[in-house]
């Protein structure tokens, strides 16, 4: 299984970048990973996913250095409404089954 | 559209009885997964159906608990003999399938199991 780890909470303010760094030591070749956001009382909603290098969407950016050991979710300027747990889905493979999602980050953003 | 749906929202059961949960995957979506997530915990995989393939049943915490998927659409997770560990809410998803990744997974609402 590929385990993940990330920070448990972090906290920012209005109209800052916030950067979410996943560690995935033993991530499999045909891994994808894959950011999800919880809201309280909601099931989770994707945000991003990708393979190696740099993806790029209207919400969100996520860094994968080569080794792909480690992932960051970057949030441009986020908002109060960011505030939510964010986790890290790292997949098995396309012949394995079980998906790892990270302890989850909890994202605070201050006025 | 309409997106997944679980059923009941929330259940309050007694220790020792049995429960079943619903999932109605979006339609089309091929693949199907469940979910346990424990109080202010993290998500905990259990089981994933893709289309008309044996499951992995693996990752279910112990023989209490089994899942079906009828016709390759609607799931129904079942708990025998419920523990007051059981307690939490179970999360449904779907998504179109796993090639070249696992793609978008489209989460339902999920059903809070309270057991007393």
């Amino acid at each position: 299984l590929a385990k993940t780890t990330q920070p448990i909470s972090m906290d920012s303010y209005e109209g800052q970048e916030v950067n979410i760094t996943c560690s995935h030591n033993n991530i499999a070749t045909n891994d994808y990973i894959t950011w999800y956001q919880q809201f309280p009382s909601q099931g989770p909603r994707f945000i991003i996913q990708g393979y190696k290098t740099k993806v790029t969407n209207e919400v969100a950016s996520l860094f994968i250095p080569a080794d792909r050991k480690s992932s960051t979710l970057s949030l441009p300027r986020v908002s109060l409404s960011d505030t939510a747990v964010y986790y890290c889905l790292v997949g098995e493979g396309a012949a394995g089954n079980k998906l790892t999602f990270g302890g989850g980050t909890r994202v605070l953003v201050k006025p | 559209g309409a997106g997944v749906s679980q059923s009941p929202s929330n259940k309050v059961t007694e220790k020792g009885k049995d429960v079943e949960l619903r999932c109605d995957p979006i339609s089309g979506h091929t693949a199907l997964y469940w979910y346990r997530q424990s109080l202010g915990q993290g998500l905990e995989f259990l089981i994933y159906f893709q289309g008309n393939s044996a499951p992995d049943k693996s990752g279910l915490p112990s023989d209490r608990f089994s899942a079906e998927r009828t016709g390759g659409s609607v799931s129904t997770l079942t708990i025998q003999r419920t523990q007051q560990e059981d307690s939490a809410v179970y999360l449904c998803a779907s998504s179109f399938g796993t090639s070249g990744g696992w793609g978008e997974q489209f989460f339902g609402p999920g059903t809070r199991l309270t057991v007393l």
